[in-house]
């Protein structure tokens, strides 16, 4: 089965920029998809196709996916950005990493 | 605006099936999309579990087939997921979404759930 690894926990201070690493075999074969939880919510998507934002997601979220590395970038992160963050991507079937927690403070 | 809903019971007994729908607003499910579930159990990570097209083509976590259905019910908009043989370790909160499945220049999928509903948690316990 396929595996996409990412960072338990990042801290960021607000203001500053959070990178969210997710790490596969020929990731960059792959589009990746990032989602945003919040406490207590549904996720909800933040980034797809490794760099497109849907309507509605601020500009300081951007992707980026190269060799088996793909990153979430947040800059300029706020409070209301705690949240857990999670990649997808396909290989036979969609796989989930397994979430970073980030922490602003 | 895309409006999804689960329902369905909030404790299942082991080895028992479980069954949960899925109401779609906002948009008919035979108008395009993959449809399908995800879980997380407490304190976890996300699980997928499967996607279905309204047309047939289906796809499910390899870790869970044989004991996964999703259906659709175009004439009433929404969709289901039956999950058989439960043990505690299927304790999650399940959530409906809908899938985007393209084809990457590659020939792959492409992934991406763009709307979810709020999630109900089902709890596996005799």
């Amino acid at each position: 089965s396929y595996d996409l690894t990412q960072p338990p926990s990042v801290s960021v201070s607000p203001g500053q920029t959070a990178s969210i690493t997710c790490s596969g075999d020929d990731l960059d074969r792959k589009y990746v998809s990032w989602y945003q939880q919040r406490p207590g919510q549904s996720p909800s998507l933040l980034i797809y196709r490794d760099t497109k934002r849907p309507s509605g997601v601020p500009e300081r979220f951007s992707g980026s996916n190269a060799g088996n590395t793909a990153t979430l970038t947040i800059t300029g992160a706020q409070a209301v950005d705690e949240a857990d963050y999670y990649c997808q991507a396909w290989d036979s079937s969609t796989v989930f990493g397994g979430g970073t927690k980030l922490t602003v403070l | 605006q895309v409006q999804m809903q689960e329902s369905g019971p909030g404790l299942v007994r082991p080895s028992e099936t479980l069954s949960l729908t899925c109401n779609v607003s906002g948009y008919s499910i035979i108008n395009g999309y993959f449809w399908g579930w995800v879980r997380q159990p407490p304190g976890k990570g996300l699980e997928w579990i499967g996607c279905k097209y309204h047309r047939g083509d289906t796809y499910l976590n390899p870790s869970l087939k044989g004991r996964v259905t999703v259906s659709l019910d175009t004439s009433t908009n929404h969709f289901s997921l039956k999950l058989s043989s439960l043990t505690a370790a299927d304790t999650a909160v399940y959530y409906c979404a809908r899938c985007f499945l393209g084809i990457s220049v590659s020939g792959s999928r492409d992934p991406n759930f763009d709307y979810w509903g709020q999630g109900t948690l089902v709890t596996v316990s005799s």
